[in-house]
């Protein structure tokens, strides 16, 4: 157990609508990832935020965003889908920023989206 | 730019028997974390082991163990007494060390399979 919740589960959208993502973390997890992973892949990073803040971005085009809350919960949003991003979309979240010894992350089980 | 490659896609192993699972990465930082997780079919990754890369002593963590090899830039997994339980993708993951935002770089995975 994580503490680390992702909903929905699965969704199926129509090319060229939008969708929301949600995950709620633990309290106290001021740093949350959001990754996409494609089938038969590894999970790549899509940004970060750090109390409330984008504080850094993989190569994902900008219609790929994201929002944090001060209640540790956060949302990834795509705008105008295409068939490529149908993926599990992974959320990670932590305290503090950076990697330091013992500081742990902790991932979501991850939400399902298929675009047809 | 960092890179992580796992060249085993497929891996079997009978129950209580060893495995090991390769790992090699490309970086020109010196500081860095590198992780194994672990993926069963709910898709939540869940972290197996994890090297500091300042550290020379190799970590473990109960049947999981490293072979890391800084110069070699390789990173191994091996897996005593397999279990059923162990049956996941397994993937390989790079991280740098401070402050700031901070990513996984993954590698493709390795499913690997325990037989009864």
């Amino acid at each position: 157990e994580t503490g680390v919740t992702q909903s929905p589960t699965h969704l199926i959208k129509t090319r060229g609508q939008q969708v929301t993502l949600r995950c709620s973390s633990q309290s106290g997890h001021n740093t949350v990832s959001w990754y996409q992973q494609a089938l038969g892949q590894g999970p790549q990073f899509i940004f970060q935020y750090y109390r409330e803040e984008e504080n850094g971005r993989g190569n994902f085009p900008p219609r790929f965003s994201g929002l944090q809350f001060p209640n540790y919960s956060s949302e990834l949003n795509v705008n105008a889908l295409e068939l490529d991003d149908s993926a599990l979309y992974l959320c990670a979240s932590s305290t503090g920023q950076g990697v330091y010894s013992g500081n742990t992350i902790y991932f979501g089980e991850g939400s399902w989206l298929t675009v047809v | 730019a960092q890179t992580v490659t796992q060249s085993q896609p497929e891996m079997s192993v009978q129950e209580a028997e060893t495995v090991t699972l390769s790992c090699t990465y490309d970086t020109s930082e010196n500081n860095y974390y590198l992780f194994w997780y672990k993926q069963p079919p709910s898709r939540q990754m869940i972290l197996v082991i994890r090297q500091e890369a300042y550290k020379q002593q190799n970590a473990t963590e109960n049947r999981f163990s490293v072979n890391f090899q800084k110069a070699a830039k390789s990173f191994s997994l091996k897996i005593s007494d397999s279990q059923l339980g162990d049956t996941a993708m397994y993937f390989c993951a790079f991280m740098k060390h401070g402050a700031g935002a901070y990513k996984y770089i993954f590698g493709t995975g390795t499913r690997l399979k325990v037989l009864a």
